[in-house]
């Protein structure tokens, strides 16, 4: 089966700092990957959509020069948060969505990003 | 608007004791429905799609464009099933309903 890997799985850093997170499609070409974030207890709320070799689209609220999205190849996608705060604390979560499209538009997901910022 | 409604934010039932997880969506148009389900500690991942119309792990769950409902239904809950669920419709991008947490109690 499809897998989406993230790295890395858990990261601590100072108030500040840059943090970037990669989202990698390990067995499929993936001309389109999410990322989401997810607050504790509530649901996940899409924040972009990337394809490949072109900008992000953000969702509305999501400030694009906070959350910097590359997504330069077709197995790999990057979410930078610039200069973190700690309410960016959160789980982000990537997915992955392949080229062979068809009917389904099922989207695979890795395991999710838990960062904390201090 | 394109929504989806999990009405129930916890679920707790006895183990044997049938299950249903109720979804309700709005969309203009024939929309295609999921249900994601995340164990503790693990990643989100598909359970079931309605195109499919697949049993996995004992659950079903049919379109009902009448009532704008996909329902996930399970005869009989096991202890394992206890997770959060979440169902999703998708014209593209996926839209979220808020999840329910199954808890199944022994």
């Amino acid at each position: 089966g499809a897998v989406v890997s993230q790295h890395p799985s858990r990261v601590i850093c100072k108030s500040g700092t840059s943090v970037k997170i990669e989202c990698r499609s390990l067995d499929f070409q993936a001309t389109t990957m999410f990322w989401y974030r997810q607050f504790p207890k509530q649901s996940l709320m899409l924040m972009a959509t990337s394809n490949e070799g072109s900008k992000a689209t953000y969702e509305q609220g999501v400030e694009k020069d906070k959350f910097l999205i590359n997504h330069a190849s077709l197995t790999l996608s990057t979410l930078t948060v610039a200069s973190a705060h700690p309410e960016d604390s959160s789980f982000y979560i990537c997915s992955a969505r392949g080229a062979s499209g068809g009917l389904s538009y099922e989207q695979y997901f890795g395991p999710g990003t838990r960062l904390t910022v201090t | 608007a394109q929504r989806v409604t999990q009405p129930e934010k916890l679920l707790s039932v006895f183990k044997g004791a049938p299950v249903e997880l109720k979804c309700n969506y709005s969309y203009s148009g024939s929309p295609e429905l999921f249900w994601y389900v995340q164990y503790s500690r693990q990643r989100l991942q598909l359970l079931l799609r309605h195109i499919s119309r697949e049993s996995i792990k004992g659950f079903t769950a049919d379109l009902n464009k009448g009532e704008t409902s996909f329902h996930l239904k399970k005869p009989f809950a096991q202890e394992e099933d206890s997770a959060m669920y979440y169902c999703a419709l998708t014209n593209y991008q996926l839209i979220w309903g808020a999840g329910t947490k199954l808890i199944i109690k022994p």
